[in-house]
This record gives C-alpha cells, structure tokens and sequence, in this order.
C-alpha cells in the first residue's frame, strides 16, 4: 500500500517565477492537506481539499492555489514567488468522514533564489 | 485562536534516562492531541494520539486538561529515540492541525 507520494523532491525557482507541487494521496483517503514547513519551524497549515473543493485555509495569501482531481491527487501552485517561500512543503492525506489523523508525504523542498 | 508550544529546541539525554518532552496547548474546547516524530530523513510519522490512549516504542502521552499538556514520556531513553518530535492540536474533526516548534531529541550513548 503506497503512502503518501510527492513530487518533485527538490527544485529550485528563481524569485518571481511560479511552481507547481504534486500529490497522490494514502490508498483510500480523500481529503489532502498541504503544510509549509520553514527551517527550525514546526508545520503550519497552508489549505485543504475534499471533493475537489478548498475547504479550509490557513493565513496564507492568495499566491497560494491549489486544485484536487477526481482521483483525490492534488497540486500546490505557489505564484509569484519571494525568497521567503523556500520551505519543505508537505503533502497530508486522510481518510474518508475526516478525522484528524492525517499522514504525510516525504515533502518538497522548495528553494527560491 | 489555537497554539501549542513545545517549550524545548533541544533535548539531550544519556541513553537509559527518562525523557519527557513538553507540550502546551491553548485551545477553548476540546481539542486532539497528536506526537509526531521525524527520523533523519524520514516523514514526518504518527507516534500517539491521546484518543487511543496507546504505548508506542515505549512512549506514552497523557492529556492533562487541567494544565492543558500533553506531554510525552520515556522512561528509558535508547539511541535510536534520537528524532524530532512535534506537538499537534486538532479541533472539530477538520483535518487541520497546528503544531508546535518541535524539540530536537538527542539520546547519548
């Protein structure tokens, strides 16, 4: 049973340009979540997606987008992108009727020069 | 608004000694309450969650409403415990955690 899975697992992007994430989510799960990460920080909560919608957001701005496709994977578009964007983003799956019990993907480390 | 603070960067034990890794949360209702560990180059993993009230690899975590912690607890550190760990709150069933700072777990031997 495939995990959470990622791509790509490292770029890097020069400011003001744009990138796209990957995700496929745990067998089973539906609902995906994408995190940011930044260095010696804990994750912070960037959007999620069930049924092909946004469902919740963090306090992230707009440049922040994503999308879910009928098969539960998901993309993170992050545009215009400012140095301060470089982090590991993560990739978070769960299971049908919710729950908080979600599990990560190995993440994308994204640096912005 | 939600908060967990892990009061801790960096941990150091000898290996053998009990652990405790602090966690506070500020939540007004009844949150759930998460330790995520991260291995060197590994994923970010579940070890406990406080609804399941379960040991993994010897850790255990109880919920002290009271205090509003959730602290984490060895009581015999071993080398391979060496990992960061996470505090995370979940509220209303959404899917949507805040984590803590993390602390840096270091098991010597």
């Amino acid at each position: 049973d495939a995990g959470v899975t990622q791509s790509p697992t490292h770029l890097i992007k020069t400011r003001g340009q744009q990138v796209t994430l990957r995700c496929s989510p745990k067998s089973g799960h539906d609902t995906v979540s994408w995190y940011q990460q930044a260095l010696g920080q804990g994750p912070q909560f960037i959007f999620q997606y069930y049924e092909e919608e946004e469902r919740q957001r963090g306090n992230f701005p707009d440049r922040f987008s994503g999308h879910q496709f009928p098969n539960y994977s998901s993309e993170l578009n992050v545009n215009a992108l400012l140095l301060g964007d470089s982090a590991l983003y993560l990739c978070a799956s769960s299971l049908p009727a919710g729950g908080n019990t979600i599990y990560f993907g190995e993440g994308s480390w994204l640096t912005v020069v | 608004a939600q908060r967990v603070t892990q009061p801790e960067k960096l941990l150091s034990v000898f290996k053998g000694a009990p652990v405790e890794l602090k966690c506070n949360y500020s939540y007004s209702g009844s949150p759930e309450l998460f330790w995520y560990v991260q291995y060197s180059r590994q994923r970010l993993q579940l070890l406990l969650r406080h609804i399941s009230r379960e040991s993994i690899k010897g850790f255990t975590a109880d919920l002290n409403k009271g205090e509003t912690s959730f602290h984490l607890k060895k009581p015999f550190a071993q080398e391979e415990d060496s990992a960061m760990y996470y505090c995370a709150s979940g509220a209303g069933n959404t899917g949507k955690l805040i984590f803590g700072q993390g602390t840096t777990l270091q098991v010597k031997p």
